[in-house]
């Protein structure tokens, strides 16, 4: 049972828009800043958003990433086959002292 | 530019002992924490613990490591600052460590997300 709850799965056709929760307590999100990592089958997890809304270099503008209380949400417009990937999100935990990872989203372009 | 080169493929069997690597290079091995993802075959990701090289302001000689509640006691996280290197350390592996292994570079804080990715190990234990 992970710290962070994620939707196991999400799907939306191409060039649609689709949003990802994740959602914590008042020790992790509440208190500290979110990332995403997008995972493609059978390679390594890279990162995708920092500090809940930052992108890094290379990732596209259509990706956005919010926070609001305990809940945070990665949200993927203009969907593309290849955005098809698992997405987590992750955190600090105040009470546990280490980061957090979220069970992870399957996010399949149907 | 940072890289994290992690040691080969292991196939071990229940009970025997394992080290593996993380060696890194193109940045400052004692200012940044690195961290342990574990990757269980078809499941998400899971922070093994986090290893500070630098030390803490009391004991700067001795890397700082933090454990996941459930990896406590069941790894062994360290750093040799000599060889830019981390690892983890089983005494006795269980068929259940049977995993992909990631070693991970986070920030100057143990808050800071992880930029860079190790290629990851595989490691396979048989009952």
């Amino acid at each position: 049972q992970s710290v962070l709850t994620q939707p196991p799965s999400a799907s939306e056709t191409p060039g649609q828009r689709v949003t990802i929760s994740c959602s914590g307590s008042v020790s992790n999100i509440g208190t500290n800043t979110v990332t995403w990592y997008k995972q493609l089958t059978g390679t390594a997890p890279n990162l995708f958003i920092y500090s809940d809304d930052q992108r890094p270099s290379g990732v596209p503008e259509r990706f956005s990433g919010s926070k609001s209380g305990t809940s945070a949400s990665l949200a993927i417009s203009g969907l593309q086959p290849e955005d098809e990937a698992f997405y987590y999100c992750a955190t600090w935990d105040d009470s546990l002292n280490v980061p957090v990872f979220g069970g992870g989203t399957k996010l399949t372009v149907l | 530019e940072v890289q994290l080169v992690q040691s080969g493929t292991e196939v071990k069997k229940s009970g025997e002992s394992l080290k593996i690597s993380c060696q890194v290079s193109g940045y400052n091995f004692v200012s940044y924490w690195i961290g342990w993802v574990r990757q269980m075959p078809g499941k998400g990701l899971e922070l093994m613990g986090i290893v500070y090289p630098g030390g803490t302001v009391v004991d700067p000689g001795h890397p700082d490591v933090r454990y996941s509640p459930s990896f406590q006691g069941q790894v062994t996280l360290s750093a040799d600052r000599s060889i830019t290197t981390a690892f983890v350390q089983w005494r006795s592996l269980k068929a259940s460590d049977t995993a992909m292994y990631y070693c991970v570079r986070g920030g100057p804080l143990p808050i800071d997300a992880f930029h860079f990715w190790g290629q990851g190990t595989m490691v396979t234990v048989s009952s």
